[in-house]
């Protein structure tokens, strides 16, 4: 159990382009749902918290209208990179925490996201 | 914020013990100790975590410091699969998991 799912793995776009990543919890209900980054050989950087239904909570630094974030569903979070430069070409990872019972306490991790912007 | 010290790295041989040091000195009453690992090119996979006592599962086991200012991770037996980057984390606040460097443990066939 306690599955969360990433589409797409990796993609490609131009320079200019906007990307949707979605994140999706398979087998439970996330009221949470987390957005990381990650840059080649250094740890994951949180990005923002979003809940089902309301506004993501961005970390300092990270532009909220650049990384726009929907959670319109207690199983389904995406993160939509607009105007995507090279800089952002990064391993974008999404986690989510369960609303009750046994999975109430631990976030789960999705397989992540590779972004190259070319 | 409550953070956590690892070794940049650790190294051990295939079928035997490891056990992976986290200093968190600061750590409060109510934080949880949380292992994650993440192998390459994947998302961090969930470990343990654990509160006061030590902790086990299929995975792995968490032993607790009485003063609860450091933890061990324990894979009892390592395989090759084990090599992975291991994150010691303390739950800062309701919920938010902020990572640190963790410890990069290469296993030696």
């Amino acid at each position: 159990g306690a599955v969360v799912s990433q589409h797409p793995s990796w993609v490609i776009c131009k320079s200019g382009t906007s990307v949707k990543i979605e994140c999706r919890s398979l087998d439970f209900q996330a009221t949470t749902m987390f957005w990381y980054r990650q840059f080649p050989k250094q740890s994951l950087m949180l990005m923002a918290t979003s809940n089902e239904g309301s506004k993501a909570t961005y970390e300092q630094g990270v532009e909220k209208d650049k990384f726009l974030i929907n959670h319109a569903s207690l199983t389904l979070s995406t993160l939509t990179v607009t105007s995507a430069h090279p800089e952002d070409s990064s391993f974008y990872i999404c986690s989510a925490r369960g609303s009750s019972g046994g999975w109430a306490d631990t976030q789960y991790f999705g397989p992540g996201t590779r972004l190259t912007v070319l | 914020d409550a953070k956590t010290t690892q070794p940049n790295s650790m190294e051990s041989n295939e079928e035997e013990p490891v056990h992976l040091p986290c200093n968190h000195s600061t750590i409060s009453g109510t934080d949880y100790i949380h292992w994650y690992r993440q192998l390459p090119s994947q998302g961090p996979e969930y470990v343990i975590h654990g509160l006061t006592s030590n902790v086990n599962n299929r995975m792995a086991s968490l032993a607790i410091a009485e003063d609860r200012k450091s933890s061990t991770l324990i894979l009892h037996r390592a395989t090759l699969r084990d090599a992975a980057v291991y994150y010691c984390i303390l739950k800062e606040g309701a919920q938010k998991l902020v990572f640190g460097q963790g410890t990069r443990l290469t296993i030696n066939p």
